[in-house]
């Protein structure tokens, strides 16, 4: 089993609709959870940010934790053909490493 | 500010010849690392440096080197470049603690 699973989609919404993306891990000692958005051809950036469990909101984006489920949420709401990119579920117990997904491709449709 | 900068952009390079690609960081940071992605296989961590002066194995350091040459700089070198090594390479340099890693923009290599 993989340490980080992550569906890679593809996954194709029409503009305004609530995106749902999601990623499992199996090391409880992960505490600090991180979602990343790459659009092609470009480096990831980070998109938001969460230590241990509970709710981030940004704007249209929040990011959920449950540590208890070992399950990290992205929503994005009123979905914007700008958010067509491939986003990235990232983790790390600390001082170490992060551990990707393989990520989920995302188009948003005018 | 630059955060991660990575030279160069794009190569290509024939089975058997060497190169190094290039990265520093003016965040200050400790960390470095050096990831490649592949279509599929997510990112992938090649090598990491904890601090200036130490080096580490990550998921998949066959045919690789790295230095580390000072805080800002950390250098991958492939000896012997095969097939399997085309690939997007990304550096990377995270924060202390809080993992949040800044990225730059990566090179694309493809061998011949």
């Amino acid at each position: 089993q993989k340490e980080v699973e992550q569906d890679p989609g593809p996954l194709s919404v029409p503009e305004g609709a609530i995106v749902s993306l999601n990623c499992t891990y199996s090391n409880s000692a992960f505490q600090y959870f991180m979602w990343y958005r790459q659009y092609s051809r470009k480096g990831p950036e980070l998109l938001m940010y969460t230590y241990s469990s509970g709710n981030k909101e940004d704007g249209r984006f929040t990011a959920q934790v449950d540590k208890s489920s070992k399950y990290i949420s992205l929503f994005i709401r009123d979905s914007q053909p700008s958010d067509s990119a491939t986003y990235l579920c990232a983790m790390t117990a600390g001082n170490t490493p992060l551990v990707f997904g393989k990520g989920t491709r995302l188009s948003v449709i005018a | 500010n630059a955060g991660v900068t990575q030279t160069p952009k794009f190569q290509v390079l024939k089975t058997g010849q060497s190169m190094t690609l290039q990265c520093a960081q003016d965040m200050n940071h400790n960390s470095m690392y050096w990831y490649r992605q592949d279509p599929g296989m997510g990112l992938r961590l090649i090598y990491y440096s904890a601090s200036e002066g130490t080096t580490d194995k990550g998921e998949v350091p066959n045919g690789y080197n790295v230095s580390r040459l000072n805080k800002r700089e950390f250098s991958l070198r492939l000896e012997s470049a095969a097939p399997s090594q085309t690939s997007v390479y990304f550096c990377a340099s995270p924060e202390r603690v809080s993992g949040k890693a800044f990225f730059g923009q990566g090179t694309r290599l493809t061998v011949v």
